[in-house]
C-alpha cells in the first residue's frame, strides 16, 4: 500500500518570504498523480497544486511551486512570497493512476506566517 | 450546485444514539468520497462511490458506519450506536476526472458526548 509522510509537523515563515514543505511516498507504481491541499481553519480542503508523475516538468500555480523527484519519491512545496492567507494546515496526497481513486494523505504540516 | 455541500455543519449526538451525514456532490461528478479527520491527524479513507459500480468500503473502520448514494447524487453516511471514538470531522469530496483532484465539502464536525 502507498504511504505519504510529511516530516514536518509544524513550520513559520515570514510574510513576503520563502517557506519549503516536505512530502515524501512510498509506491511500487511507476505513473501516479500527487498534489498538495490547503486546509485553513475554515475546514474547507483546497486544492493548491497538482503534479502527474509521467511529466517531468514541474508544476507551478502562481506563487506556489513543486520540487518533484520521482527517483527519490519526494513532492516539496515551495511557497514564495508568502502572505498571511497561506497560514494553513497544508496536506501532502497520493492517488495511482490506475485502480483505486483513493486519495492517500499525509498527516500535514501547520504552516504559520508571521507578519 | 457550485461546490459540495455538506450537512449538518456541527452536530452534537449522546453515546449510543444514531447520525445522519449528508453530502451533496457538484452535479456531474460521478464519484463521490467521504474522509475522516480525526484532532490532528490526516484524512482517513472511509468509502468510494463511482458511478452505478459497487461502492468500495474497504476503509469503513466498523459495521456501525454504512453510506448510501442515491441517485448517483446526494450521499448518506449513518453512524450507529455512536461511540467518543467517533468524533471527528467528517468530508465528503466529488470529483470528474481523478487527475484533477477532488473538491472537498466544509465537512461536518461530529462531536459524541
Amino acid at each position: 500500500a502507498q504511504t505519504v509522510t510529511q516530516s514536518q509537523p509544524e513550520m513559520s515563515v515570514q510574510e513576503a518570504e520563502t517557506v519549503t514543505l516536505s512530502c515524501t511516498y512510498d509506491t511500487s507504481e511507476s505513473d501516479y498523480y500527487l498534489f498538495w491541499y490547503k486546509q485553513p481553519p475554515s475546514r474547507q480542503m483546497i486544492l493548491v497544486i497538482r503534479q502527474e508523475a509521467y511529466k517531468q516538468q514541474n508544476a507551478t500555480e502562481n506563487r506556489f511551486s513543486v520540487n518533484f523527484q520521482k527517483a527519490a519519491k519526494s513532492f516539496s512545496l515551495k511557497i514564495s512570497d508568502s502572505q498571511l492567507g497561506d497560514a494553513a494546515m497544508y496536506f501532502c496526497a497520493y492517488r495511482s493512476r490506475g485502480g483505486s481513486e483513493k486519495l492517500v494523505f499525509g498527516k500535514g504540516t501547520k504552516l504559520t506566517v508571521n507578519p | 450546485g457550485a461546490g459540495v455541500s455538506q450537512s449538518p455543519s456541527n452536530k452534537v449526538t449522546e453515546k449510543g444514539k444514531d447520525v445522519e451525514l449528508r453530502c451533496d456532490p457538484i452535479s456531474g461528478h460521478t464519484a463521490l468520497y467521504w474522509y475522516r479527520q480525526s484532532l490532528g491527524q490526516g484524512l482517513e479513507f472511509l468509502i468510494y462511490f463511482q458511478g452505478n459500480s459497487a461502492p468500495d468500503k474497504s476503509g469503513l473502520p466498523s459495521d456501525r458506519f454504512s453510506a448510501e448514494r442515491t441517485g448517483g447524487s446526494v450521499s448518506t453516511l449513518t453512524i450507529q450506536r455512536t461511540q467518543q471514538e467517533d468524533s471527528a470531522v467528517y468530508l465528503c469530496a466529488s470529483s470528474l476526472r481523478a487527475q484533477q483532484g477532488y473538491t472537498f465539502g466544509s465537512g461536518t464536525r461530529l462531536t459524541v458526548v
